[in-house]
């Protein structure tokens, strides 16, 4: 079983803090994404990235960063924590990009104060 | 631009009962089109897809969707629903026609609340 952890289920940082969250996936996908989740609105993805060191902006990549430098691993950054990125997070990783589905971790909900 | 709508915010449901979840789409190509649940405070599970061939897919805990090119749809479906069907249902698509960077990026729809009753 494909299994992707993420580094916390609950957070809660202040406003202007450096947010690191961590994303592992134990079965060698190539592409991993960040999604986040919010009532009403579905997913919206953040960043992606198809290969070690390489990323790309998905629809809402203002004020997030990333970073992978190894595959399994793929890194979230919010560099200045603002209330409006209060969300659930989600973390993806999947084999193929076209016909793969997407495994995803069990999420991590961040609270902004 | 492509696109998914589940027209439902909410589906109910008595226990027993067959269940549909509705989904269309809009693409420029051929769709690859993704069912995922998600349970209360969980990441989303894959639950069925269509790449290609038989319009009829199966799935995972006796779930079924059927895709139609002419209606532009891929609707969940299950002949008899369970209180452990509760749950919140998002459909996807992937647009092949769609090159560039974004390309193979899944499009979710916003999600559909099943409440199955006993």
């Amino acid at each position: 079983d494909v299994k992707v952890t993420q580094s916390s289920r609950y957070l809660v940082k202040r406003t202007g803090e450096k947010v690191f969250l961590e994303c592992v996936q134990d079965m060698d996908h190539e592409n991993m994404f960040w999604y986040r989740q919010d009532p009403g609105l579905g997913l919206r993805l953040i960043y992606f990235s198809y290969d070690v060191k390489m990323k790309e902006k998905g629809d809402i990549p203002e004020g997030y960063s990333v970073s992978r430098e190894k595959k399994e691993r793929f890194s979230l950054i919010l560099e200045s924590a603002s209330t409006n990125q209060t969300s659930m997070y989600l973390c993806a990783s999947s084999l193929g990009l076209m016909v793969g589905e997407q495994y995803f971790g069990p999420g991590t909900r961040l609270t902004v104060t | 631009a492509q696109s998914v709508a589940q027209p439902e915010d909410q589906v109910n449901v008595a226990e027993g009962n067959p269940l549909t979840v509705k989904c269309t789409y809009s693409v420029s190509g051929n769709p690859y089109l993704f069912w995922y649940v998600q349970y209360p405070n969980r990441g989303l599970q894959f639950l069925l897809k269509y790449i290609t061939g038989d319009n009829l897919v199966k799935g995972s805990y006796g779930f079924e969707a059927e895709f139609n090119k002419s209606q532009t749809s891929f609707h969940l479906k299950k002949p008899s629903a369970l209180v452990s069907d509760s749950a919140l249902y998002f459909c996807a698509v992937r647009d092949t026609m769609n090159y560039g960077g974004s390309q193979g990026n899944l499009i979710f729809g916003k999600g559909t609340k099943l409440s199955v009753k006993p």
